[in-house]
């Protein structure tokens, strides 16, 4: 079955530094990856996603790389702003449009 | 657009009872995903539709659960009879399909049962 690792430490970074989340899966190869964010007590929101033929995708201050021979996604947050404090999701597909979800990485911005 | 709708948003029931959740997808999506989330397992897939019908129902625990999409602007999942374990936050999403991955999810409903 598939196996999606985020670290279930959360991070706290400091206001305008770069956030960075690591996501590893295993036993399978996604044709594309999703990261949601999710905030408490509401459900995810999809943030982006890349396709196993791109490297990198960026939207604002946001950036997903995706290495499919080290079965693992980074997610960025730069210039990192409290209104970012979230747990964010990553999700790898696994065919048919079904995702398996990590249990999420929670990000502590602090001013 | 209302996004999706999930309700109750809360639930709080005795074991053996039947809870009923609901979801209305976002009107035109194809696709609608049950999910439920606990700090020890995640978010976890239950049961995936395609144009009203079960496509894949691997996740769903056991005999208790059940799910329906009678039509493309209703679903409910059942779980009869309910036991303190199935405590957890069940959420509904749907997918626009033609080509478009990202998922679309609802509120959630907060079931406890005690």
């Amino acid at each position: 079955s598939q196996k999606i690792e985020q670290n279930s430490e959360a991070l706290n970074i400091q206001e305008g530094k770069t956030a960075t989340l690591t996501c590893n899966y295993t036993n399978y190869s996604p044709a594309y990856l999703q990261w949601y964010r999710q905030d408490p007590g509401r459900g995810p929101v999809f943030l982006l996603l890349i396709r196993e033929n791109e490297k990198e995708k960026r939207k604002e201050r946001l950036k997903v790389t995706f290495d499919t021979t080290l079965k693992q996604s980074l997610f960025h947050i730069t210039a990192s702003q409290p209104a970012d404090s979230a747990t964010y999701l990553c999700a790898p597909d696994y065919g048919n449009n079904r995702l398996a979800f990590g249990k999420g990485n929670q990000v502590v911005v602090i001013p | 657009d209302a996004g999706v709708i999930q309700s109750p948003r809360h639930e709080v029931t005795e074991m053996g009872q039947e809870v009923t959740l609901r979801c209305k997808p976002i009107s035109g999506h194809n696709s609608l995903f049950w999910y439920r989330q606990t700090m020890m397992r995640g978010l976890e897939l239950l049961i995936y539709f395609n144009n009203n019908v079960p496509i894949d129902d691997s996740g769903m625990p056991e005999d208790r659960f059940s799910a329906k999409m009678p039509n493309a602007s209703f679903s409910t999942l059942k779980i009869q009879p309910s036991e303190p374990r199935d405590s957890a936050v069940y959420f509904c999403a749907s997918l626009p399909g033609l080509g478009s991955y990202e998922q679309y999810f609802g509120p959630g409903t907060r079931l406890t049962v005690t």
